[in-house]
């Protein structure tokens, strides 16, 4: 069962566009929602992370928004970049299953220059 | 600082071989966990452990099995492998294993089963 569903699989957009990366859940005891970015060759890197008491968390460029009514939430990347190439995954947990993780399928993001 | 690091980072067996992969997490960090990335997907959980004993088990066949050693290294391994256990392996650490603690990925081993 794929608790955590992730779109689009791919993206390309033009660089100083808004890239948005979407995530739906189906566990309602999932309190903490992190996005992680894998570029080829590496593990994947925490990129930003949001519980669910709060509606939006940004962190420069990067913003995550939540609605905890639909189970969704959202990563929005403004003024992309062709450094922003990559992997991007959402991802979930709950407080009694410690640090797992349920990933997304992941979606390719390429910004074209 | 070093990060996460895996050995080896690649791999050939055959079917029904077994295999091993080991796991050094960050200086200071006492949990390691494990995940199987297979092409096209997201990672999924195998293992975690905290100094010493398993914390959590993902839904993942007896033919995995893991270790922690007292210096917080780890091994994972893998017995009477199956052409749909190909895939790149992810160990990550973190701190003490808690609720939300940022885990640290490594960059992998990727296992070809042939």
């Amino acid at each position: 069962q794929q608790q955590v569903k992730q779109s689009p699989q791919s993206l390309i957009v033009q660089k100083g566009g808004i890239s948005i990366i979407n995530c739906a859940y189906e566990n309602t005891a999932f309190d903490y929602f992190p996005w992680y970015q894998q570029f080829p060759g590496k593990g994947p890197a925490l990129l930003i992370a949001i519980r669910p008491d709060v509606s939006e968390k940004k962190e420069g460029r990067f913003t995550i928004s939540f609605n905890k009514s639909a189970k969704q939430f959202s990563l929005h990347i403004m003024d992309s970049q062709p450094g922003d190439s990559a992997t991007y995954f959402c991802a979930a947990s709950t407080y009694n299953a410690g640090n797992m993780l349920t990933f997304g399928g992941g979606t390719r993001l390429m910004v074209k220059p | 600082d070093a990060g996460v690091t895996q050995s080896p980072t690649h791999l050939i067996k055959t079917r029904g071989q077994q295999v091993t992969l080991r796991c050094s997490p960050i200086s200071g960090h006492k949990s390691v966990s494990w995940y199987q990335q297979v092409l096209g997907q997201g990672p999924q959980f195998i293992f975690q452990y905290y100094e010493k004993e398993e914390r959590g088990r993902g839904n993942f066949p007896d033919r995995f099995s893991a270790r922690q050693f007292p210096n917080y290294s780890s091994e994972l391994n893998v017995n009477a492998l199956l052409l749909g256990d190909s895939a790149l392996y992810l160990c990550a650490s973190s701190l003490a294993g808690g609720y939300q603690e940022t885990q640290y990925f490594g960059p992998g081993t990727r296992l070809l089963v042939l």
